[in-house]
């Protein structure tokens, strides 16, 4: 069974650096059938999708045009685990984040959330 | 980007009624060689993450009830709750995953008459 575990700070500073990590048991970051996402709600309500990393032969990214200059999407093959990285954070930025496992030929997984607020 | 929009908003439906939640998408979402429309229905509660219900727009999840069940093909689907239990109140969404950017339903409120 695909677990998907959430780590990071809950508060950052504005015009700081967001970081969350994902750990992946079950499955493999490397899996050339999966894709690993992030994702965002806001207090507002709306579900956003920030980006996703994925191999296939070699590592590929896509990002959200929103916040396509700030994020940095990364795997850890080592450890298996991918990370969030969202540089210059403002409050429009606090919000819960999710990591998942979204492809065509994989099952949907979800991990947790994590809320990050994003103060001084 | 290819943009999913539900209807209607939110709902209001007697325990035990039916409840049917709309969703179009502005180009299909199926794909030809695996026969596939890619798309999931989720279900979200406050304090929780979202539930995976539906995946590839029909197939029911492991473990969900029933009374869940998704429909359609290309652009149009729906997601139905054939007798709402007080259980089910919460914000539903349908998801696209075909294509890049990923992209979500507004959402739609679903809640006891």
């Amino acid at each position: 069974q695909v677990q998907l575990k959430q780590s990071g700070p809950g508060l950052v500073k504005p015009s700081q650096t967001l970081s969350l990590n994902c750990d992946i048991s079950g499955d493999s970051v490397s899996s050339d059938s999966a894709a690993w996402s992030w994702i965002r709600q806001s207090p507002s309500g709306g579900l956003e999708w920030l980006g996703r990393t994925y191999y296939r032969s070699r590592w590929y990214n896509d990002y959200a045009v929103s916040v396509k200059s700030r994020i940095t999407i990364n795997p850890d093959t080592s450890k298996n685990q991918f990370s969030l990285q969202l540089n210059s954070v403002t409050s429009e930025d606090t919000a819960v984040y999710y990591c998942a496992r979204i492809s065509q030929r994989s099952q949907p997984v979800w991990g947790q959330g994590t809320l990050v607020t994003v103060s001084s | 980007d290819i943009v999913m929009t539900q209807s209607p908003d939110s709902l209001a439906v007697s325990l035990g009624e039916r409840a049917t939640i709309n969703c179009k998408s502005s180009q299909s979402v199926f794909h030809v060689s695996d026969n596939r429309n890619y798309l999931t229905w989720l279900q979200k509660k406050p304090g929780q993450p979202p539930k995976v219900l539906i995946n590839w727009a029909s197939t029911r999840e492991s473990g969900v009830p029933d009374r869940f069940s998704g429909s359609g093909s290309g652009t149009d689907f729906a997601l139905t709750i054939s007798s709402l239990q007080a259980e089910d109140v919460a914000v539903y969404y349908c998801h696209q995953y075909y294509a890049a950017p990923l992209t979500f339903g507004q959402g739609t409120r679903v809640e006891i008459k």
